[in-house]
């Protein structure tokens, strides 16, 4: 399969807890983007890393990347029970079509009051 | 600005029946495209469009035909259901990617379809 991994593919915790997603993929890639869907909704887009940064951050939200361990994790800082979601990470492949994300089967976080 | 619109939210078919999915995007997004969402399987990319008249096949593009004969539209059709294609409908767009700019993409809120 050429979609990245999600890791773990569930995840509870409590409010104010940190959360933290893993994201393994298979080939080299131009970007990798977090997208969080909440039940019954679209996607939406959280974070963009490009293949050349190491770290982003966004409010609440950290981003790494590893190119050399194929690998990337979302990280949220003192969770809210708005946090509830799943969250899928999708990279644009390097040599793929233009346009084209590849998404992982995502990690479903639930966040206790 | 409404974004992504996609219509129905919900439908169920009968096995052997047609039925087309709507999407539309005022946003003048080049890119536009559909997936499915199954549950453990993420989302799977069953058409693209790069522009008015262009489109082309993703991972699971079989039982399904798209169109683009406009910017704005990009309808689904489902040319003779089968009880695997119940799922979860996604329309999406954006502006054209490089692979420098990654672009983000926009998702409607999703069409739930059963087909029994």
């Amino acid at each position: 399969s050429q979609q990245g991994e999600e890791d773990p593919q569930a995840l509870s915790i409590q409010e104010g807890e940190n959360a933290t997603m893993n994201c393994s993929y298979k080939t080299s890639i131009n970007n990798l983007q977090w997208y969080r869907q909440n039940s019954g909704r679209g996607l939406v887009h959280l974070i963009l890393i490009r293949s050349n940064e190491r770290e982003k951050h966004s409010g609440r939200l950290r981003v790494t990347l590893d190119t050399s361990k194929k690998s990337s994790s979302l990280l949220i800082t003192a969770s809210r029970a708005a946090d509830t979601a799943s969250y899928f990470c999708a990279t644009d492949q390097r040599g793929s079509t233009l346009g084209r994300l590849y998404f992982g089967r995502g990690t479903q976080l639930t966040v206790w009051p | 600005n409404a974004g992504v619109t996609q219509t129905p939210k919900f439908q169920v078919l009968k096995t052997g029946q047609s039925m087309t999915l709507q999407c539309a995007q005022d946003m003048n997004h080049e890119y536009m495209s559909w997936y499915r969402q199954d549950p453990g399987m993420g989302l799977r990319l069953i058409h693209y469009s790069v522009g008015a008249g262009i489109t082309d096949q993703g991972e699971v593009p079989n039982g399904y035909n798209v169109s683009r004969s406009t910017t704005e539209d990009f309808p689904l059709r489902l040319l003779s259901a089968a009880p695997s294609q119940t799922s979860v409908y996604f329309c999406a767009s954006s502006y054209f990617f490089t692979p420098d700019s990654g672009n983000t993409i926009y998702f409607g809120e999703g069409s739930w379809l059963t087909v029994v």
